[in-house]
């Protein structure tokens, strides 16, 4: 049972442009919404993050978009550059009688031509 | 600045041997969640820890796998008579106890290879 779902598995943008990662959700119960960075052969690095409450959140040339009605939330990254080559995971995190669960999706990975 | 400590980076067993896989969490950090990520798949939840206490061991597999974090010390991850099915990265994340809206930080993993 997948709770969080990117259904792109691969993204390619050229360099200068706006690279834009999608993902869903299905449990209404999550309030508090992540992305990670993960290069090949490292642990996922945290990026970005968004509550519940607010429906967008900035950092740099990194943005969350959050629309709870949807469902959805989404990664913007502009201007995209050849280091954000990438595999991007989203992930979900909620309370739930067994504590803080995250759920993490399967990952698109961005490339980002030169 | 000690971030979330793995060791070892790699591990090869044979079949039928035990693999035994560490985490220190991040200073501060209480909590300690474990990940599987197969070749071409994503992370998949395996156990959520505190300190000597399973908190959600829903994705463990029902046989062979067993974690624990003890009071003193990092979490295990310990898998007894290693099948090849078992090859694949783990990962472990820390969290701290104080405020449910905190990101997860992951270790860069172990590699176990089962030959």
């Amino acid at each position: 049972d997948q709770q969080v779902k990117q259904n792109s598995p691969s993204l390619s943008v050229q360099e200068g442009r706006i690279s834009i990662l999608n993902c869903d959700y299905t449990n209404s119960m999550f309030d508090y919404f992540l992305w990670y960075k993960k290069y090949p052969a490292e642990g996922p690095t945290f990026l970005i993050s968004i509550s519940s409450i607010k429906d967008k959140n900035e950092d740099g040339r990194f943005t969350v978009f959050l629309n709870k009605s949807a469902k959805h939330l989404s990664l913007h990254i502009v201007p995209s550059q050849p280091g954000d080559s990438a595999v991007y995971f989203c992930a979900a995190s909620g309370l739930s009688n067994t504590g803080n669960q995250f759920y993490f999706g399967t990952g698109t990975s961005l490339t980002v031509i030169p | 600045n000690a971030g979330v400590m793995q060791n070892p980076r790699h591990l090869v067993r044979r079949r039928g041997q035990e693999a035994r896989l560490r985490c220190s969490p991040m200073k501060g950090h209480s909590h300690v969640y474990w990940y599987r990520q197969l070749p071409e798949e994503g992370l998949k939840f395996m156990v959520y820890l505190q300190k000597e206490n399973i908190i959600d061991e829903s994705g463990m597999p029902k046989e062979r796998f067993s974690a624990e974090f003890p009071k003193e010390g990092p979490s295990i991850l310990r898998i007894q008579q290693v099948v090849r099915g078992d090859s694949a990265a783990y990962f472990c994340a820390s969290s701290r106890l104080d405020s449910f809206n905190s990101p997860l930080h992951f270790g860069n993993g172990t590699r176990l290879t089962v030959t």
